[in-house]
């Protein structure tokens, strides 16, 4: 069984620095994808970037990007120029075959003006 | 605006009450899930439809009862729900199961409170 662990349940940054939230996970499968959504008080949940695992390159979109390390089953999220727009819970989730996702518990980001 | 529509947003229901949620979604995706979202609990799968066939069940009580007419709808059925079912229930599609390279869309959620 595939499981994901986020160790921050909370974290702050002041607008316009640079955050990283961390992500672990366990799995014995060699080809899977690992997303980051976003879950703003809105309550929609929002796909952020994902990363294929058989891609060595680390995903960019715009202000966001992964570090994905494959051998330490480690992918934490950049936030690069904090806006206050990305307040929000942010879960890892990961994939493999059949398009079932597992979660982990989310981190709660606040953005301070 | 992801294309996946659940209705109601909100929803206080008693124990011995009967209720449904809706989801639609105009996608044009072929799969559809609903996820149980509790405090700080990762997101449960709860179902999974592929082409309005059910292709998983995790385990989920019968007190929720599943239907998908079409591949554009899927609702959830409640009865004689229990105070620990009180959650935010999360609808979602995708373009279908073939591969999670396909991210899945996700609705605004129904929060549910039972009393």
């Amino acid at each position: 069984a595939q499981t994901v662990t986020q160790s921050q349940p909370e974290m702050s940054v002041q607008e316009a620095e640079t955050v990283t939230l961390s992500c672990t996970y366990d799995t014995s499968e060699n080809n899977y994808y690992l997303f980051w959504y976003k879950q703003p008080p809105s309550r929609q949940m929002i796909l952020v970037i994902r990363q294929e695992a058989y891609k060595q390159q680390n995903a960019t979109e715009n202000r966001f990007s992964v570090n994905f390390q494959k051998a330490a089953k480690s992918f934490s999220l950049k936030i690069s120029d904090s806006q206050l727009g990305d307040t929000a819970m942010y879960f890892c989730a990961f994939g493999t075959s059949g398009s079932r996702l597992t979660f982990g518990e989310g981190t709660q980001l606040t953005v301070n003006p | 605006e992801t294309g996946v529509t659940q209705t109601p947003r909100h929803l206080v229901m008693g124990m011995t009450n009967k209720k449904s949620l809706k989801c639609e979604q105009h996608l044009g995706h072929n799969a559809m899930y609903w996820y149980k979202q509790s405090a700080k609990k990762p997101l449960e799968l709860m179902f999974v439809y592929n082409f309005k066939e059910q292709t998983e069940n995790n385990s989920v009580p019968s007190r929720f009862s599943p239907e998908c007419p079409n591949s554009s709808h899927l609702f959830l059925h409640l009865h004689t729900l229990q105070p620990e079912d009180s959650a935010l229930y999360l609808c979602a599609s995708s373009q279908d199961l073939a591969g999670t390279n396909q991210p899945q869309h996700f609705g605004d959620g129904t929060r549910l409170s039972i009393l």
